[in-house]
């Protein structure tokens, strides 16, 4: 399966500031995801990263608030812009290699914003 | 209607018993089926597969799928503490991959 590498694996932040997350994939996938998940919560899909286009954003979530970049088949970053405490939460990088396969996800980034 | 739904529990049962994980989907188009395990703090990860009708199992873990009746379920035979976790049931309709809201396992010793 799909090897991830998600960084920061947590970050403390101030209010007001931005904080990017970066996903490596060892291997070229067809799509690439990135989730919030509150503490015993489900997943809420933030959005769909698309190689070279911009990404599709799920209601509720807008560009201007998490704007995201996929330069490529194996990499992305999910930009968390000016913060509050409502923002703080685990985010999750998830890749899926090809049609019909399972997503398999990067060990996320905990952050908590003061 | 929820297009992945599972009871959210959470589910007890002690130690050694069956445990039985249930989801239902709403897309008939659905083409594959999985079962991830979400221990707390950690990452969702990929425990079983099922893409045809039947029953698959692997170890102490059986799968079965069936899609007239669009239900896939989990059993964990023998049941161990470390089973303890939240069990999230995902369908995909090729490219487009929808979770469950999961279901928390608790085995108790």
């Amino acid at each position: 399966s799909a090897v991830i590498s998600q960084k920061p694996s947590r970050d403390i932040c101030q209010r007001g500031t931005s904080l990017t997350i970066q996903c490596q994939v060892d291997s070229q996938v067809t799509m690439m995801f990135w989730y919030r998940q509150q503490p015993g919560q489900s997943l809420t899909l933030i959005a769909t990263a698309n190689q070279g286009s911009e990404a599709t954003y799920e209601s509720g979530f807008v560009i201007d608030k998490f704007p995201i970049s996929r330069p490529n088949l194996t990499f992305s970053t999910l930009t968390v812009s000016n913060m509050s405490p409502e923002d703080s939460s685990i985010y999750l990088c998830s890749v899926l290699p090809g049609p019909r396969q399972p997503q398999h996800f990067g060990d996320g980034t905990r952050l908590s914003i003061l | 209607q929820k297009e992945v739904e599972q009871n959210s529990g959470p589910l007890s049962v002690p130690e050694g018993a069956i445990a039985s994980l249930n989801c239902t989907y709403s897309d008939r188009g659905s083409q594959s089926f999985f079962w991830y395990r979400q221990y707390s703090g950690k990452s969702p990860e990929l425990i079983m597969s099922i893409y045809s009708n039947g029953d698959k199992e692997d170890g102490r873990f059986t799968a079965q799928l069936n899609k007239a009746s669009q239900y896939v379920s989990l059993l964990i035979r023998d049941s161990q503490p470390s089973d303890s976790a939240t069990y999230l049931c995902a369908v995909n309709q090729v490219n487009d991959m929808r979770f469950g809201a999961g279901t928390r396992l608790t085995v108790k010793p």
